[in-house]
């Protein structure tokens, strides 16, 4: 069935540093890949997302990149700091209205 | 702003218990979602409705129904509840077909014992 790999589960990164996770899909059609960040204790929230006609999109320190034809996306943070700390889940789309999520990735970011 | 709320943080209930979990939101968004999240697994779609009086299976539907009677409101309904649903629960909901942002609730907390 149609499924979203997530990796690592868990990463620390030193503050400032850098910190990528990736996502592999397996629906061809899949074609909206949103990032959601979901903070201890609250609700998971849009970070950033991105559609199959494009390759890569950036917002401040975070970047989201596309490669359909390996059906990857990865999500880049840049100068990480300690409110980047969550875990981050990546989602492709199923048809008109669903996602499948992965498994979330834990990121540390340790002062 | 969005706001998707859920009738309770947290819940405990018994094995074979029937249990209502409720979802409002106020942006009348036509489609809803009812997720469970559980560690290593990420979240996973219950069901599933994309009108009102509509709905459809998720992944994990068995042992869950859903209602929605009115376009705001989209309950899950643990019919006899178990122990291997315990659970946080999490509701969302977003605008129209093919507007794919999903607004999530802080979710509900549920132990089963």
């Amino acid at each position: 069935g149609e499924n979203v790999e997530q990796h690592p589960s868990t990463l620390s990164v030193q503050e400032g540093d850098s910190a990528v996770i990736k996502c592999t899909y397996s629906d061809s059609a899949s074609n909206y890949f949103p990032w959601y960040k979901q903070e201890l204790g609250k609700r998971p929230q849009l970070i950033i997302d991105i559609r199959s006609n494009v390759g890569e999109k950036k917002d401040q320190r975070i970047a989201v990149t596309l490669n359909k034809t390996a059906k990857h996306f990865s999500l880049h943070i840049t100068e990480t700091q300690p409110e980047d700390s969550a875990v981050y889940f990546c989602a492709a789309s199923r048809g008109t209205y669903k996602y499948i999520f992965g498994t979330g990735t834990r990121l540390k970011v340790l002062a | 702003d969005v706001k998707v709320t859920q009738s309770s943080r947290y819940l405990v209930k018994r094995t074979g218990e029937k249990v209502f979990l409720e979802c409002v939101q106020d942006m009348d968004h036509e489609n809803m979602f009812w997720y469970r999240q559980d560690p290593g697994l990420g979240l996973r779609l219950i069901y599933f409705s994309y009108d009102v009086k509509m709905k459809e299976k998720g992944d994990i539907p068995e042992g869950y129904s859903v209602s929605r009677e009115k376009k705001e409101r989209f309950s899950l309904i643990l019919e006899s509840a178990s122990t291997n649903q315990t659970s946080m629960y999490l509701c969302a909901s977003s605008p129209r077909p093919g507007d794919y942002e999903q607004y999530f609730g802080p979710g509900t907390r549920l132990t089963v014992t």
